[in-house]
């Protein structure tokens, strides 16, 4: 079935370093790819997202660009700040209506001034 | 914007009990997810609803039970709670028509004791 792969964690950075996280997805047809963020004793907000191939989600600095050919949806951020700590989560969804999104593990992210 | 709407916040249970969680999609959302995480886990899908018709299954025990209502709110019950029922739950809500982008509700925190 379909699955998500992401790079396992903690991630601790210096504020202002560059941030990569991997992701790697399996999946049938043509799914949705997703970053979902979630802040200590919060919710999951979705972060960015790409519904094809050769897409580039982009916010708040973040980004990410569909590779189909590599099967990688990995989030990048030039500079990070200490605000940006939290766990990151990377999904995917076929465009089917009512098909649920499948997460991979997270990886926690730990920014330090 | 209106997000997804999630009561109670928090609860309390006992082993044993009986707990109901509802969720009020976003305006105009015909589909509604239910997810569990556990502490430092990545979201578990339990199961979706389309239209008020159950449109996927995944790993919900036999002891939960839910359903989509006229007005497209959602409610999960969870019977003869366990220890280990103790969890985030997440509801989220998606429409059909930009590309199955799902967002989430703040969660309700459920604890068995």
């Amino acid at each position: 079935g379909d699955s998500v792969t992401q790079m396992e964690g903690p991630v601790t950075l210096s504020e202002e370093a560059f941030l990569t996280i991997n992701c790697t997805y399996t999946a049938t047809g043509y799914p949705s790819l997703f970053w979902y963020v979630q802040y200590p004793g919060e919710g999951l907000q979705l972060l960015l997202k790409a519904t094809k191939a050769d897409d580039k989600g982009s916010n708040k600095g973040f980004e990410a660009t569909y590779r189909k050919e590599t099967t990688s949806f990995h989030l990048e951020k030039g500079s990070v700040q200490v605000s940006d700590s939290a766990v990151y989560f990377c999904a995917l969804t076929s465009n089917q209506a009512g098909t649920a999104l499948i997460f991979g593990k997270g990886t926690t992210l730990s920014v330090s001034s | 914007a209106a997000g997804v709407i999630q009561s109670p916040r928090h609860l309390i249970k006992e082993k044993r009990e009986t707990a109901t969680l509802k969720c009020y999609p976003i305006p105009r959302h015909d589909t509604v997810y239910w997810y569990q995480q556990g502490p430092g886990q990545d979201p578990q899908f339990l199961i979706s609803f389309y239209e008020k018709m159950q449109s996927d299954k995944g790993s919900i025990p036999d002891r939960f039970s839910a359903q989509q209502f006229s007005d497209y709110h959602s409610e999960l019950n969870m019977s003869s709670l366990e220890l280990g029922d103790s969890a985030l739950y997440f509801c989220a809500s998606s429409p059909l028509d930009t590309g199955n982008t799902i967002y989430f509700g703040e969660g309700s925190w459920l604890t068995v004791v």
